[in-house]
């Protein structure tokens, strides 16, 4: 089955500088990449998403990058501000509904001043 | 507002006790899922419901089982429950694949 790689577990950065999270997938098939943020001791909350037939999406300070070559998909959070700490998780699926997400195992981001 | 709700959201049980934790969507989404979260290991994928009564078992269904009598209610249960499954877990709701799943608050349940 599909396997998620989140490759950073940890990221400090300072107000206003870009985070940057990595991940890698191993099924060629997904087509499907969400990105996920869960702050302490709360649920998961949708961010973005990128689907397979684009290569970049943005949402205000959100950039989604995928590489289908690569299978490499990366979350870009800019101008970071203090309300974007929490742990972020990358996922994968296809477009088979029996596959469900297949989750990285978080990065926690600290936005320090 | 969009919404699923999961109860209880804390529970502790004693090793061999059965334990039901419910899940429900006001949003009328065909498929719901239950994932478990653990330290270390992320989220993992117990079981999916694609609609009443049609359930297929996700990456992690072994010592669980599930039930959905109706679209939006989604049950996990845990017969003979084992230390080993204490853990948060959590429901989710999609309209289909390739669409936002939705997440409930979580329960965290400990089996002593």
């Amino acid at each position: 089955g599909e396997k998620v790689e989140q490759h950073e577990s940890t990221l400090s950065v300072r107000e206003g500088d870009s985070a940057v999270i990595n991940c890698t997938y191993t099924d060629t098939a997904s087509s499907y990449f969400p990105w996920y943020k869960q702050e302490a001791g709360k649920s998961l909350h949708f961010v973005i998403d990128i689907r397979s037939n684009v290569d970049r999406k943005q949402s205000q300070r959100l950039i989604v990058l995928l590489d289908k070559k690569a299978k490499r998909f990366s979350l870009h959070i800019t101008a970071t501000q203090p309300e974007d700490s929490a742990i972020y998780f990358c996922a994968a699926s296809g477009n088979n509904y029996a596959q469900g997400l297949t989750f990285g195992l978080g990065t926690r981001v600290s936005v320090f001043p | 507002d969009m919404k699923v709700t999961q109860m209880p959201r804390y529970l502790i049980k004693r090793m061999g006790e059965n334990v039901l934790l419910e899940c429900g969507q006001d949003m009328s989404h065909e498929t719901m899922y239950w994932y478990r979260q653990d330290p270390g290991l992320g989220l993992q994928l117990i079981y999916i419901s694609y609609d009443v009564d049609s359930n297929s078992e996700g990456d992690i269904p072994k010592g669980y089982r599930v039930s959905r009598k109706k679209r939006e209610h989604f049950s996990l249960i845990l017969d003979s429950a084992k230390t080993n499954q204490t853990s948060v877990y959590f429901c989710a709701s999609t309209q289909g694949a390739g669409d936002e799943q939705y997440f409930g608050p979580g329960t965290r349940l400990t089996v002593l």
